[in-house]
């Protein structure tokens, strides 16, 4: 079936640095993906809309300074969390939607900013 | 707005037993439903899903019906594995956008 690669799985940055994160389609092309947010014990939470080829569309309350979205190529969107802070330490996973019908998900990356 | 409440985890159970993960809904409209597993190290798999109200979704031994009098999408499984150990996250689909519950951590004992 269709694969979403994210990389890393792991993370850790001291305050004030920048971390990028990569979401990749391994076997299909995906005009559009999803990045997520996790804290501990609650929902995923949709970040952005990262769209090829434009600007990515953010959810209300995400900083877009912050957290900048780019959408290279059809098979790949990244996640830059920039100046980053402790707050920001979470689980950040993206998503691809596949023919319409469901979405594929990276492995999730788990940020800890010291 | 639209959203999943689902049971608080941890479930820990014996091999064999029988499972009932709870999921509820608040949403306009008739979203589609979903439950998502996911495994240690990996990412998020779709396990099952429903489209309209009364379908039931199947897949491993795993069912859950798309309830629309009680806005419930409950997951159930008559005998389970410790294989089945995973978290799974009950979510709704509203046009390409999923909205999720919290998640619930289950354990399997052998």
């Amino acid at each position: 079936g269709a694969v979403v690669s994210q990389h890393p799985s792991r993370v850790i940055c001291k305050s004030g640095t920048s971390v990028k994160i990569e979401c990749r389609s391994l076997d299909f092309q995906a005009t559009t993906m999803f990045w997520y947010r996790q804290f501990p014990k609650q929902s995923l939470m949709l970040m952005a809309t990262s769209n090829e080829g434009s600007k990515a569309t953010y959810e209300q309350g995400v900083e877009k300074d912050k957290f900048l979205i780019n959408h290279a190529s059809l098979t790949l969107s990244t996640l830059t969390v920039t100046s980053a802070h402790p707050e920001d330490s979470s689980f950040y996973i993206c998503s691809a939607p596949f023919k319409d019908t469901e979405a594929f998900f990276g492995q999730g990356t788990r940020l800890t900013v010291v | 707005g639209d959203s999943v409440t689902q049971m608080e985890g941890p479930v820990t159970l014996s091999e064999e037993a029988f499972l009932t993960i709870n999921c509820t809904y608040t949403a306009t409209g008739y979203p589609s439903l979903f439950w998502y597993v996911q495994y240690p190290g990996e990412g998020l798999q779709l396990l099952l899903k429903a489209t309209k109200a009364d379908d039931k979704g199947s897949n491993k031994g795993f069912e859950a019906t798309y309830r629309k009098e009680t806005t419930s999408f409950h997951l159930e499984k008559g005998s389970v594995q410790v294989s089945d150990s995973a978290v799974y996250f009950c979510a709704l689909q509203r046009a390409s956008k999923i909205i999720f519950g919290s998640g619930t951590r289950l354990s399997i004992r052998p």
